[in-house]
């Protein structure tokens, strides 16, 4: 397995407030990624990176910004937290994309009140 | 735009039962497929992959075989444990330009008692 750490791995914040949760792998993976996961949704890319400070959208990138300033860490920052994020954000990394295999972090479950 | 589509859970079986959880697919050219498992509380875990068709993944007893056909790649097992109880997501692999890409299907929630 990819070693991928999750921090914080559980927070609860209130509506407004800035939040960023760091992903951070030991693997040299080129490629890294920021999905949620939601009941019936399965999970959503947010935004991911393809090398450092090389970034782009995905399909749910509303509200949430990235940063990779290094190789092993991508940071996700909900701007000005909503209720409607409320969720399980999971990070993955890739080093290959001809296989698309993608390796997960444990998650970090977020709750905005 | 590519989709997935799984059957709904959750799926309730006996131990040493016969699984079956259905996906299918739509996508343009010939993507990579996957499976991958999610147990309680932890992230998602590779299960099994094909990258061509009828290409057949195999891992821990579980089977899929890639029908370009009937854009199908359904998961089987033979005989299920309790300890396979998780969610299992079928997945689809793309291309940004920039990346690879995947698109998952919601999740099928398997529960596998005595």
């Amino acid at each position: 397995d990819a070693g991928i750490t999750q921090s914080p791995r559980h927070k609860v914040t209130e509506t407004g407030t800035p939040v960023t949760l760091r992903c951070h792998q030991t693997e040299n993976h080129r490629y890294m990624y920021w999905y949620r996961q939601d009941p019936g949704h399965g999970l959503r890319l947010i935004h991911y990176s393809y090398g450092v400070k090389d970034t782009d959208k995905g399909e749910v990138s509303d509200g949430y910004s990235v940063s990779r300033s290094k190789t092993e860490d991508f940071l996700l920052t909900l701007e000005s937290a909503t209720s409607s994020q409320t969720s399980v954000y999971f990070c993955a990394t890739s080093g290959d994309t001809i296989t698309d295999t993608q390796y997960f972090g444990p998650g970090t479950r977020l709750t905005v009140l | 735009g590519n989709s997935v589509t799984q059957m709904e859970g959750p799926v309730t079986l006996s131990e040493e039962a016969f699984l079956t959880i259905n996906c299918t697919y739509t996508a343009t050219g010939y993507p990579s497929l996957f499976w991958y498992v999610q147990y309680p509380g932890e992230g998602l875990q590779l299960l099994l992959k094909a990258t061509k068709a009828d290409d057949k993944g195999s891992n821990k007893g579980f089977e899929a075989t890639y029908r370009k056909e009937t854009t199908s790649f359904h998961l089987e097992k033979g005989s299920v444990q309790v300890s396979d109880s998780a969610v299992y997501f079928c997945a689809l692999g793309g291309n940004t330009g920039t990346a690879s890409k995947l698109t998952f299907g919601t999740g099928t929630r398997l529960q596998v008692t005595l």
